[in-house]
Parts: C-alpha cells; structure tokens; sequence
C-alpha cells in the first residue's frame, strides 16, 4: 500500500501570508496527486490534479508542484475564505489520502 | 450541474448490515468510476471502494474487503455500497464520488452517516 505522509498537521498564518504544505509518497506515483479543501460540514473540493493542473473555477493563488514522491501545495496569499482543512490524494495505485493540514488564522 | 445524493445511512448494529445508496444527475453516470469514500467524526478522509463505469471491476480497501460490496444500477443512475458485518470502526460519514478514467476524484456528495452501536 502507498502510505502518504502529509505536514504540517495544522498551521497558523495570517491574512496574506504565503502557506505551504508537503506531501510525501511512501514510492514513487509519477504525477498521480491531488489536493482538496474541506471546510467544516462540507464535502472535499478538489482543488489541484495530476500534482499541478488547477481544477476549472480554482482561484489562481492556490498551486501545486511535484514529482515522484515529493509534493507541495501553495497558497500565495491567504485569504480568510481559505480556511479549511487540506489534503493530498494519490491515485497511481488505488487510493491514499493524506493525514491532512488544518489551516487557521492567526 | 452534477449532483450525487447518497441515503440510507443510520443506525446499524454490530455484525448487522446497511446498504447505503448515491443517486447521480447531471452528468452521464454509466460512462464513470464512482468511488466510496468514508470520513470517521473529526478525523481525516479513507478511500473505501471503486467500481468502474459498466460495473465489472471493483476494488476495496483493506478494511472493508470481505465485508462491504460495490455494485451499480446504471439503468437507474444509482451507486451502492452494501455493508455487511459491520464493525464500531466503520460508524463514519460514507461519501459517494464521481471519479475519471484518470482516478481523479472529481465530485463528491455531501455523505450519509453511518453508525454502528448496539
């Protein structure tokens, strides 16, 4: 099974503030990841996939990068509607998600 | 607009069985993977099963294998999951998910919850 390991848990940032979260095969998935954002009550919103294509509707500040086993996804600048809690998904082999990353306002 | 609606949700008892259902609008289900997904209360999101578009391939998590099955109706744009000797660990909110032949899990409904207590 592919484990994905996903940091940090939760995060702190400000209005404004530039916001990274990694994400780390347990083996190599070539450029099968996804990224979500779930806000409380609500189902996942997919986000980023295939590591760095930009799901139709996604506002521009959210990115993603990667390659093999190793992932990030970027908020350039944060905005009070970005809080949520974010995960990575692999999807080469079956179907993983990270632990996930709550995000919170400073 | 897609739309995927699950039901049948509740209470189960332990060794007890539910079958959960997803109705799908808006989009054309039988040329789609669908995807269960669950999310146990506070806690993150658990791939649980696929089914592929015409129904003949399924595959499961390891926590589910034996005991919960896939299966569609694409004559009725319904997606099940029957869940059989049911377990306090599977008491969770049960997403059904619209994927791709890339396994992109693209839409999602918003869950049924699932509770398994005696």
């Amino acid at each position: 099974d592919i484990q994905m390991t996903q940091s940090p848990s939760s995060l702190s940032a400000s209005v404004g503030d530039r916001v990274t979260i990694t994400c780390q095969a347990s083996q190599d998935i070539a450029t099968y990841l996804s990224w979500y954002q779930q806000k409380p009550g609500k189902a996942p919103n997919l986000l980023i996939y295939d590591a760095s294509f930009l799901e139709t509707g996604v506002p521009s500040r959210f990115s993603g990068t990667g390659s093999g086993t190793y992932f990030t996804f970027t908020i350039s600048s944060l905005q009070p509607e970005d809080i949520a809690t974010y995960y990575c998904h692999q999807y080469e082999t079956l179907h993983t998600f990270g632990q996930g990353t709550k995000l919170e306002i400073k | 607009e897609v739309q995927l609606v699950e039901s049948g949700g509740g209470l189960g008892q332990p060794g007890g069985s539910l079958r959960l259902s997803c109705s799908a609008s808006g989009f054309s289900f039988s040329n789609y993977w669908m995807h269960w997904v669950r999310q146990h209360p506070g806690k993150g999101l658990e791939w649980v099963s696929r089914i592929n578009a015409d129904g003949s391939h399924t595959d499961y998590a390891d926590s589910v294998k034996g005991r919960f099955t896939i299966y569609r109706d694409n004559a009725k744009n319904t997606l099940y999951l029957q869940l059989n000797s049911l377990r306090a660990e599977d008491t969770a909110l049960y997403y059904c998910a619209r994927g791709d032949t890339s396994m992109i899990i693209q839409y999602w409904g918003q869950g049924t919850p699932v509770t398994v207590s005696s």
